[in-house]
């Protein structure tokens, strides 16, 4: 498989169940937000984004929070299913336009 | 869709070779970057470039350069292939000002 997942944390959820991906940010100053999926042998795949003028944003079947007064960002996915099963990583923006990126947290849907 | 194309999948190259990662896409965007990925360390930013002709050093430039002739294609070099720069490296670009970045499928690279 693919180095990029080794030593990430995991999350195992059933299949049909809700599942919460959490990230912390750093930067108080940060003004943008981006989830982005990595399934094993691809790039990262833009999935949502959210500004931080916003507290919650929603796609087709997730779910972004955004909790500014403890930096922490969240991703919910409702219904999991297998095709959810890839690497999952939060980005923020900072002043400099540039964008900072987390680790990641590997989500395994079970039947 | 955006389409960003890296040309390479898996490369193989031995230390001290000259190395050539080539990345286009086809949106006409203004701004692309080169990342590095590995393990426990997330994505960092190597290199970007605003426009044509127009390049800016991200967080890791060293032992890396990069070439942006023609707006559509960014390309990064290593000028003297090393061991740790074994990795996964990604290409992505972006509309001016706009968000977000969209990534090709990456080139693993291999440094023996």
């Amino acid at each position: 498989g693919e180095s990029v997942g080794l030593h990430l944390p995991t999350l195992s959820v059933q299949e049909g169940d809700n599942s919460i991906i959490n990230c912390a940010y750093s930067n108080s100053a940060s003004d943008y937000f981006i989830w982005y999926k990595q399934e094993s042998g691809k790039g990262p795949q833009f999935i949502i984004d959210i500004r931080s003028n916003m507290d919650k944003r929603q796609g087709q079947r997730v779910t972004v929070l955004l909790n500014k007064t403890v930096k922490h960002l969240s991703l919910q996915i409702a219904a999991t299913q297998p095709g959810d099963s890839a690497v999952y990583f939060c980005a923020e923006r900072r002043r400099t336009d540039k964008l900072i990126f987390g680790t990641g947290t590997r989500l395994q849907v079970f039947p | 869709d955006v389409k960003v194309t890296q040309s390479s999948r898996y490369l193989v190259k031995r230390t001290g070779e000259k190395v050539f990662l080539e990345c286009v896409q086809d949106m006409d965007h203004e701004n692309m970057f080169w990342y590095r990925q590995d393990p426990g360390l997330g994505l960092r930013l190597i290199y970007f470039s605003y426009d044509v002709k127009m390049k800016e050093k991200g967080d890791i430039p060293e032992g890396y350069s990069v070439s942006r002739e023609k707006k559509e294609r960014f390309s990064l070099i290593l000028e003297s292939a090393s061991t740790n720069q074994t990795s996964m490296y990604l290409c992505a670009s972006r509309a001016l000002g706009g968000q977000p970045q969209h990534f090709g499928d990456g080139t693993r690279l291999s440094i023996l």
